[in-house]
């Protein structure tokens, strides 16, 4: 099992441009989650996903963040356009639903916004 | 709300020494509880689990146990090395959604 694959690892642009993380989670696992990691704020949950349909984004900072998950073994996040303080590690991780059972994270996308 | 506190850091000890990171907890239910750690560069990886009142989670000569009666989920090891050198994450998971700590950095030294 490869376990959560996440693209690209590390990723820098300019303010104001867009930026599109991806995630492929382990397959039969029917949820998605999405989290931003900062040293202000520490782990935050974005936004998940059951069975490709979001469930929550109250997590979503602003209308510039928006979540995709078109099949059940992909999903994007993307930035438009993207600012300085959207710079932070990227999580996308993934999970069981029943029983309650620990997630699986991927490795990250560091992003930097200049 | 529902919510975990950890002991924050970084905890600073010496190879072989004893580590404890405490852990609380604030929830509704009966919920499982978990240790992440996170290694330098990495994502989150589960360290060790307990689902239900007095089970004991252990891995890698890290253990923890499920104190209902306390809310409390206290990470401990005999004798730390430096390749345990990480963050450390508890949480629980009620529902279908989990609640994470604030993470604590454990520093080891030779």
């Amino acid at each position: 099992d490869a376990g959560v694959i996440q693209s690209p690892r590390h990723e820098v642009t300019e303010m104001g441009q867009e930026v599109t993380l991806r995630c492929k989670p382990i397959s039969g696992h029917d949820y998605l989650f999405w989290y931003r990691q900062t040293m202000m704020r520490g782990l935050e949950l974005l936004i998940y996903f059951n069975n490709n349909v979001p469930i929550d984004d109250s997590g979503m900072p602003e209308d510039r963040f928006s979540a995709k998950m078109p099949n059940a073994s992909f999903s994007t996040l993307k930035i438009q356009p993207s600012e300085p303080r959207d710079s932070a590690v990227y999580f996308c991780a993934s999970s069981r639903g029943y029983p309650v059972d620990e997630q699986f994270f991927g490795p990250g996308t560091r992003l930097t916004v200049l | 709300g529902d919510s975990v506190t950890q002991m924050e850091g970084p905890v600073t000890l010496s190879e072989e020494a004893f580590l404890t990171i405490n852990c609380t907890y604030t929830a509704t239910g009966y919920p499982s509880l978990f240790w992440y750690v996170q290694y330098p560069g990495e994502g989150l990886q589960l360290l060790l689990k307990a689902t239900k009142a007095d089970d004991k989670g252990s891995n890698k000569g890290f253990e923890a146990t499920y104190r209902k009666e306390t809310t409390s989920f206290h990470l401990e090891k005999g004798s730390v090395q430096v390749s345990d050198s990480a963050v450390y994450f508890c949480a629980f998971r009620e529902s279908y959604i989990p609640t994470f700590g604030r993470g604590t950095s454990l520093i080891v030294h030779p």
